[in-house]
């Protein structure tokens, strides 16, 4: 059981706009920024968003975050094919002096 | 360019022991908290362990408490993991990443695999 929760599984066709949520407590996401991460198994994660809604250098505008209370939301715009991979959410918990994920949502774009 | 690249993983028995490094470079070492992270098959990733810049601070999931140690050669830009008393579900592609702690996870390693069992 994950302490961040996010469902396990969205979908939507290519064009599309997807949003995944991420749902924790005050000692984590209430009082830290979150990072969102895409991560193909075998692969290297790879960072999309930090501090809650910026995006790194080459992650294209299509990706976005924002932090509301104990919950972040990433959303995707214009799907593509090549978007479909596992999404994490990942934050630190100042009470549990851990770094949590959530559980993974898989994105497949139909 | 930032690169970290994992080495050490393979296989061995239950309650067995084994060393993780991982190589930095395109970056001041000393400056960047780092942890590693795991994914264990069919399962999502977790976090293992970090440490502060100077290597002063640890922490560890519960999961590995007492039985993994977290440690940093600044002279080297290398990070390692001490895995000992392993069990079969410590089974995983081990990640290390530049960053932890109330700071982002920023870049990661490829993975080393690590398996354990008889």
């Amino acid at each position: 059981q994950s302490v961040l929760t996010q469902p396990p599984s969205v979908s939507a066709a290519p064009g599309q706009k997807v949003t995944i949520s991420c749902s924790g407590s005050s000692s984590n996401i209430g009082n830290n920024y979150v990072s969102w991460y895409q991560h193909l198994p075998g692969t290297a994660p790879k960072l999309l968003i930090y501090e809650s809604n910026k995006r790194p250098s080459g992650i294209p505008d299509r990706f976005s975050g924002s932090k509301s209370g104990t919950s972040a939301t990433l959303g995707i715009t214009g799907l593509q094919t090549g978007d479909e991979a596992d999404y994490y959410c990942g934050t630190w918990d100042s009470s549990l002096s851990a770094w949590v994920f959530g559980g993974g949502t898989k994105l497949t774009v139909l | 360019e930032v690169q970290l690249l994992e080495s050490g993983g393979g296989l061995v028995q239950p309650d067995g022991s084994l060393r993780l490094s991982c190589a930095a470079s395109g970056f001041t070492f000393s400056s960047s908290g780092m942890s590693w992270v795991r994914q264990a098959p069919g399962k999502g990733l977790e976090w293992v362990s970090g440490v502060s810049g100077s290597g002063g601070t640890s922490y560890y999931a519960d999961s590995v408490k007492g039985r993994f140690t977290i440690s940093r050669d600044n002279s080297k830009d290398t990070l390692y993991l001490q895995m000992n008393s392993l069990r079969a579900e410590d089974t995983a592609v081990y990640y290390c990443a530049k960053g932890g702690g109330s700071y982002t996870m920023d870049v990661w390693g490829q993975g080393t695999t690590v398996t354990v069992s008889s």
